[in-house]
């Protein structure tokens, strides 16, 4: 079955940065669209970012563009995302989303990775 | 990229049906029939529940159903169940190429 487990959270200070991991099994990832979205504690669902199965398309929240990066290796079947210059409003649970094909929604979720930002 | 706007929350009693509402713009909901729907019980990982505004994947009940007009979707769930009671949010794609939330609603089942 589907399976995304992320990874690479933890404890970081405004300013510095994270990289985070979701490895992929289950599916045939390297034909698959994956998204990152957050939760804050507390909060609901934000969409951060999605990159398409082979790379070549990737789309930013404006609360993270130029700050965030999405990147995928195919090879490996893993996502990543790249988050500089955090902010504290960056804390959050951050969860790798895997698209339902040609449909733009996220049908299968990994159980997410804690990134908390504090001095 | 202004959120979906939902209700804070709604409620109803068992085997009644209730209605969550999801209003966006011409930029999200009314330019796309891109609609999807998760639950998320406390504490768990959300589920899709509804797709492309009115499909449902497979496993999900028929009691949950979803439709959308102009610019507002909504998610019907029929027959509640005390299992149903759960946070609900709407998705849309938007002409941006982003993805935008609803706020969510709660939903208690009295």
């Amino acid at each position: 079955q589907v399976q995304l487990v992320e990874s690479g959270g933890g404890v970081v200070q405004p300013g510095r940065s994270l990289r985070l991991s979701c490895a992929a099994s289950g599916f045939t990832f390297s034909s698959s669209a994956i998204h990152w979205v957050r939760q804050a504690p507390g909060k609901g669902l934000e969409w951060v970012a999605f990159i398409s199965y082979d790379g070549s398309r990737k789309y930013y929240a404006d609360s993270v563009k130029g700050r965030f990066t999405i990147s995928r290796d195919n090879s490996k079947n893993t996502l990543y995302l790249q988050m500089n210059s955090l902010r504290t409003e960056d804390a959050a649970v951050y969860y790798c989303a895997k698209d339902r094909t040609d449909t733009w929604s996220f049908d299968s979720w990994g159980q997410g990775t804690l990134v908390t930002v504090s001095s | 990229q202004s959120a979906l706007t939902q209700p804070a929350s709604v409620s109803g009693s068992p085997g009644q049906s209730i209605t969550v509402s999801c209003t966006g713009t011409s930029g999200d909901i009314g330019n796309y029939n891109l609609v999807s729907w998760y639950q998320q019980h406390p504490g768990k990982v959300p589920k899709l529940m509804i797709y492309e505004v009115s499909k449902r994947p497979s496993g999900v009940p028929d009691r949950f159903s979803g439709s959308k007009s102009g610019n507002t979707a909504s998610l019907t769930i029929s027959g509640l169940q005390a299992e149903d009671e759960a946070d609900y949010y709407c998705n849309s794609f938007t002409t941006s190429d982003t993805w935008v939330f609803g706020g969510g609603t709660k939903l208690t089942v009295l």
